[in-house]
């Protein structure tokens, strides 16, 4: 099926581990970034990406490396795990002139 | 930081009834766009409005844009329990960014 597909969906990791939140489409989308939402609030952008090989931060980038080297793939990087970064993470895409494909959201906790 | 506010935060209403949330936001964009989240689950788009549009309809749903006030309205007509979401505006900012930035949500209770 097309769409946004993110794994894992659930993950539990220690203070200091590092970790892949892995986003994949198969819509040949252009446009792809990584959002983190907290309890009871809205999005916010960590990173996002304009093609392949092209990428930039958001708003809440500390913590988090990023790559596109497909135009299929946009993995997030978590470099040293800490609690503040528990929360769930989504991944979007999209192409000119349409809103944006949601993944279904990998829930994240640090302890 | 959230590109703007949302309101009513909440609102609960009968089946049947119609449903408006407002949105502001803070600077230009390109356009603005409108998610629906049920819970724990991930975002669906609903209607995406460009800068120089002022109105656009899908189904029962009606957006209005207003980029003198950095505004926009969501309206949902005859709602049904279904409906029961939080609901989302976002923005694209227009500086060539092609992401976007959510403001904090309206979460709508539809009773049946």
């Amino acid at each position: 099926n097309a769409g946004v597909t993110q794994t894992p969906k659930f993950q539990v990791l220690k203070t200091g581990q590092s970790m892949t939140l892995q986003c994949a489409q198969d819509m040949n989308h252009e446009y792809m970034s990584w959002y983190r939402q907290d309890p009871g609030m809205g999005l916010r952008l960590i990173h996002y990406s304009v093609g392949a090989g092209i990428t930039d931060q958001g708003e809440v980038p500390n913590g988090y490396n990023v790559s596109r080297s497909t135009t299929e793939d946009f993995p997030l990087r978590l470099l040293s795990a800490a609690p503040s970064q528990t929360s769930v993470y989504f991944c979007a895409s999209r192409n000119t002139g349409v809103g944006y494909t949601f993944g279904s959201g990998t829930r994240l906790t640090v302890v | 930081s959230q590109q703007g506010e949302e309101d009513p935060q909440a609102l609960s209403i009968q089946e049947g009834e119609n449903a408006t949330m407002n949105c502001s936001y803070k600077t230009s964009i390109n356009n603005l766009q409108w998610y629906r989240q049920n819970s724990g689950r991930g975002l669906v788009h609903l209607i995406l409005i460009r800068s120089n549009e002022r109105e656009k309809h899908s189904g029962r749903l009606r957006v209005t844009l207003d980029t003198s006030k950095k505004s926009s309205s969501l309206l949902i007509t005859a709602s049904r329990a279904a409906d029961t979401a939080s609901y989302f505006c976002a923005t694209e900012k227009n500086t060539g960014r092609r992401a976007l930035t959510f403001g904090s949500g309206t979460r709508l209770q539809v009773q049946p």
